[in-house]
């Protein structure tokens, strides 16, 4: 069976210093791959995809970016946090070839406190 | 864009009563309509789901209507119980885009 995991799963980080969040998957090949951030309260935000390694795709403009290096794992970074990246950080995968019509699996999550 | 809107962002019923979450989409082109349940501090997991060749699509206490020509899909929940409290996600997407557009959620509290 197929597993996401996160960490950190809680995160408290100054103003301006770097990030890096780390998601690997289990128990399947070359999945799509997605990071999502939720603000308190809002809905899910999609920051980036993946469909392969190496090949990131950027929805939403930031000081945030993300790499592939493995197959099975996706890392969101930033080199120097603002006060609005503060939230609830989610990564998920789809099964290789579905596109969007396919269920996407999420992972528990990183809750990121930026004072 | 995709936009997706998602009514009512709060709803609180009776234990034993039906809940009822809408949502409209714009993208005539989607085609895959997804329903997540989001308990807190956790990630969303899915409920069910429906394509656009259906209309109708039920599991057990849960059902998913879709109707492509206004463009809107709800979510049913009957017989509601206090594990059923979370926060709900209604997703739309177009097959090849990679993309679910989520709306807004729905924070559904069951009252015993």
């Amino acid at each position: 069976s197929q597993t996401i995991h996160q960490w950190p799963a809680t995160l408290v980080q100054p103003v301006g210093s770097p990030l890096s969040l780390e998601c690997t998957v289990e128990g399947t090949s070359n999945p799509n791959l997605y990071w999502y951030r939720q603000a308190a309260g809002r809905g899910l935000q999609l920051l980036f995809y993946s469909v392969g390694i190496g090949q990131i795709s950027s929805e939403v403009p930031q000081n945030l970016s993300a790499s592939r290096p493995q197959d099975r794992q996706f890392i969101l970074s930033s080199k120097k946090l603002l006060l609005s990246d503060s939230g609830f950080y989610l990564c998920a995968w789809s099964p290789p070839g579905a596109g969007a019509s396919g269920e996407q699996f999420f992972g528990p999550g990183t809750r990121l406190t930026v004072l | 864009g995709e936009n997706v809107e998602q009514h009512p962002s709060t709803l609180s019923v009776q234990e034993g009563d039906s809940a009822v979450i809408k949502c409209t989409y714009s993208d005539s082109a989607s085609n895959y309509f997804p329903w997540y349940k989001q308990e807190l501090g956790k990630g969303p997991q899915l409920i069910i789901d429906i394509r656009s060749n259906v209309g109708e699509k039920k599991d057990q206490r849960i059902a998913v209507t879709l109707n492509k020509t206004a463009k809107h899909f709800s979510l049913h929940i009957t017989e509601t119980q206090p594990e059923d409290s979370a926060v709900y996600f209604c997703a739309a997407s177009t097959s090849g885009t990679y993309k679910y557009i989520f709306g807004t959620g729905t924070r559904l509290k069951v009252l015993a």
